[in-house]
């Protein structure tokens, strides 16, 4: 089955801890990214790939890191200097960088 | 940079009617506009989109408009059913996927 997979899907973290979400794709995409939704706002970019050992910042990066070491994957880290780091974090990925985007399913973080 | 505002927020309409969701965007230059179901726990999918140069695009009972000189678009949705009932988002883009920006969602609820 050809798809975006996103673990886990509910995390909790403690104030000062680093957390890691995973997303891996076999579509094949050479673009990967991940969004920021929170209630009441669009999705907000934090980072993009376009390819394997290359990523931007979106408009929200402060506070969070990624790799692209393999096609298949893009990792976003949370660091401990994202002050508001509760929300629900959606990976996506596309073909080219202005082809349809394609979600993984979401990771709710929430930081206690 | 682009800013994108989507009207209503919420939208409540008896099955079989229809429901227009109306978004602006700021910058002229932003030329692609795809909008993005999102079913209650899944992930956003693409249901449609449009490119500046048509103004309208149409599929089964879904349509959007676009009016470039005012800088709004629309999605139409006839005959609404209970399963059209979800989180539809708007976005606008100059060229590829990193600058997009998205609205901050309309949930449309069909009731039976």
């Amino acid at each position: 089955d050809g798809g975006i997979t996103q673990s886990p899907k509910y995390l909790f973290r403690k104030e000062g801890q680093n957390v890691t979400l995973s997303c891996e794709q076999n579509l094949n995409h050479d673009a990967m990214y991940w969004y920021r939704q929170d209630p009441g706002q669009g999705l907000r970019l934090i980072y993009y790939s376009q390819i394997v050992n290359d990523f931007q910042k979106g408009d929200i990066a402060e506070g969070y890191s990624v790799s692209r070491e393999k096609k298949e994957s893009f990792p976003l880290t949370v660091t401990s200097a994202q002050k508001n780091p509760t929300a629900f974090y959606l990976c996506a990925s596309s073909f080219s960088m202005a082809g349809e985007l394609f979600f993984g399913e979401g990771s709710r973080l929430t930081v206690l | 940079g682009e800013n994108v505002e989507q009207h209503p927020s919420t939208l409540s309409v008896q099955e079989g009617d229809s429901a227009v969701i109306k978004c602006t965007y700021s910058d002229s230059a932003s030329n692609y506009f795809p909008w993005y179901k999102q079913e209650l726990g899944k992930r956003p999918q693409l249901i449609i989109d449009i490119r500046s140069n048509v103004g309208e695009k149409k599929d089964q009972r879904i349509a959007v408009t676009l009016n470039k000189t005012a800088k709004h678009f629309s999605l139409h949705i006839t005959e609404t059913q209970p399963e059209d009932s979800a989180v539809y988002f708007c976005a606008a883009s100059i060229n590829d996927n990193n600058d997009m920006r998205f609205g901050a969602g309309t949930r449309l609820t069909v009731k039976p």
